[in-house]
């Protein structure tokens, strides 16, 4: 099956900093969407992107299909913006195959 | 915004018990799923559902859990007799259309099982 991988693993910033979060993907994908998990556990959407790129607010995100990466860029980062960041790629018509995360730590 | 809607969000369930996991979906999606999060670990899928049916499942998703739609609104996981190791986060998610819209996942549900 495909295979997601997320870099780096973890993150450690200082409030203010910007950050970019990659996903490298194994084969080609009709889906791929960011989420963010929240210290809830709740999944908040971040963007659906399977290609080009999209901005919303400080967040925004570029995926590259033919080359099988995206990445998530983060400006001015806040507190906030602390938890981990999921990539996640539709695999076949039903369902998300997830990465590892990538745990996002924003120190004041 | 439309919300995907889960309840509850937190269940304490003795080992061997029964468990009902709940789920609304956005009304017009037709597109049903659930995930799971054991702890510290990625979401893993469990299955999908379309057209009143499964559509596809994974290898955990085996005789112990079954998905049901039993009205127009409503979409449940229900885990039998459930094991310690079925503790984890629980995520519905629908879809209006996989291939153009993406998925929205609700808020999960926590199962704890003791």
């Amino acid at each position: 099956g495909i295979q997601v991988e997320q870099s780096p693993p973890d993150l450690i910033l200082q409030e203010g900093a910007n950050s970019t979060l990659r996903c490298n993907f194994s084969d080609s994908v009709n889906n791929l969407q960011w989420f963010h998990q929240n210290p809830w556990g709740q999944l908040i959407n971040l963007f659906y992107i399977p290609s080009g790129t999209k901005q919303n607010g400080r967040l925004s995100a570029t995926t590259v299909a033919t080359e099988r990466y995206s990445l998530l860029y983060i400006s001015s980062s806040q507190t906030t913006d602390s938890g981990v960041y999921f990539c996640a790629v539709a695999e076949g018509a039903q369902k998300l195959v997830f990465g590892q995360g990538t745990r996002l730590t924003i120190n004041p | 915004e439309p919300e995907v809607t889960q309840t509850p969000s937190h269940q304490v369930t003795q080992m061997g018990q029964e468990v009902i996991l709940r789920c609304v979906p956005i009304s017009n999606h037709l597109y049903f799923y659930w995930y799971r999060q054991i702890l510290g670990q990625k979401v893993e899928f469990l299955v999908s559902f379309y057209n009143n049916e499964i559509s596809e499942k994974s290898e955990i998703f085996d005789d112990q859990f079954s998905v049901e739609r039993p009205d127009g609104s409503n979409f449940t996981l229900k885990i039998r007799s459930t094991k310690l190791e079925d503790s984890a986060m629980y995520f519905c998610a629908s879809s209006v259309s996989p291939f153009s819209y993406g998925y929205t996942f609700g808020s999960g549900t926590r199962l704890t099982v003791v």
